[in-house]
């Protein structure tokens, strides 16, 4: 089993470009967590879905944020502009059922 | 929402000795009770999880306790080793993580002293 993956693994941008980050869940999983971890805020949860369909997306911080499922194996977080307090570690967790999530590997964002 | 607090932040115990992190909870209708571990660079793994309708779980060295009355939930580490250094994060679930996302504690930092 691979696992979740996730691409980049690292990522340097300067303040005012295009970011995406993408996520491949573990097959199967019909739920996508999209979290974001900070020292000072540590791991929140930012947005989910359920069978592909967005659920909650209270914790996504601006409008410059936006995440999408195209399909049950792939979504995608973009951050548009970037600002350097964006400067983060972004996990994407998936699960099947209600039971234990499952994380993957994370994108380290460095925003100059 | 719900607000997850985790003490203490930071925790270093002799090697073989035990470990003790304690989180509190604020939403009543949370039942599902997860703990984390995170290695430097890598993404937070399960390592036990506990439902509301026990009071403790057990898994070789690894133990979790939950009062829901007081709604406070801990972790209990016997016979610590060095590859349990790593920082441990409690979090709660409504509905066990599958329907909703999981509210974190702030983590805690486990320092295993040879």
């Amino acid at each position: 089993d691979a696992g979740v993956i996730q691409s980049p693994r690292h990522e340097v941008t300067e303040m005012g470009q295009e970011v995406t980050l993408r996520c491949k869940p573990i097959s199967g999983h019909n739920s996508l967590f999209w979290y974001r971890q900070t020292m000072m805020r540590g791991l929140e949860l930012l947005i989910y879905f359920n069978n592909n369909v967005p659920i909650d997306d209270s914790g996504m911080p601006e409008d410059r944020f936006s995440a999408k499922m195209p399909n049950a194996s792939f979504s995608t977080l973009k951050i548009q502009p970037s600002e350097p307090r964006d400067s983060a570690v972004y996990f994407c967790a998936s699960t099947l059922g209600g039971n234990t999530q499952y994380f993957g590997p994370g994108t380290r964002l460095t925003v100059l | 929402g719900e607000n997850v607090e985790q003490h203490p932040s930071t925790l270093s115990v002799q090697e073989g000795d035990s470990a003790v992190i304690k989180c509190t909870y604020s939403d009543s209708a949370s039942n599902y009770f997860p703990w984390y571990k995170q290695e430097l660079g890598k993404g937070p793994q399960l390592i036990i999880d506990i439902r509301s309708n026990v009071g403790e779980k057990k898994d070789q060295r690894i133990a979790v306790t939950l009062n829901k009355t007081a709604k406070h939930f801990s972790l209990h580490i016997t016979e610590t080793q060095p590859e349990d250094s790593a920082v441990y994060f409690c979090a709660a679930s409504r509905t066990g993580g599958g329907a909703d996302g999981l509210t974190f504690g702030k983590g805690t930092h486990l320092i295993i002293q040879p």
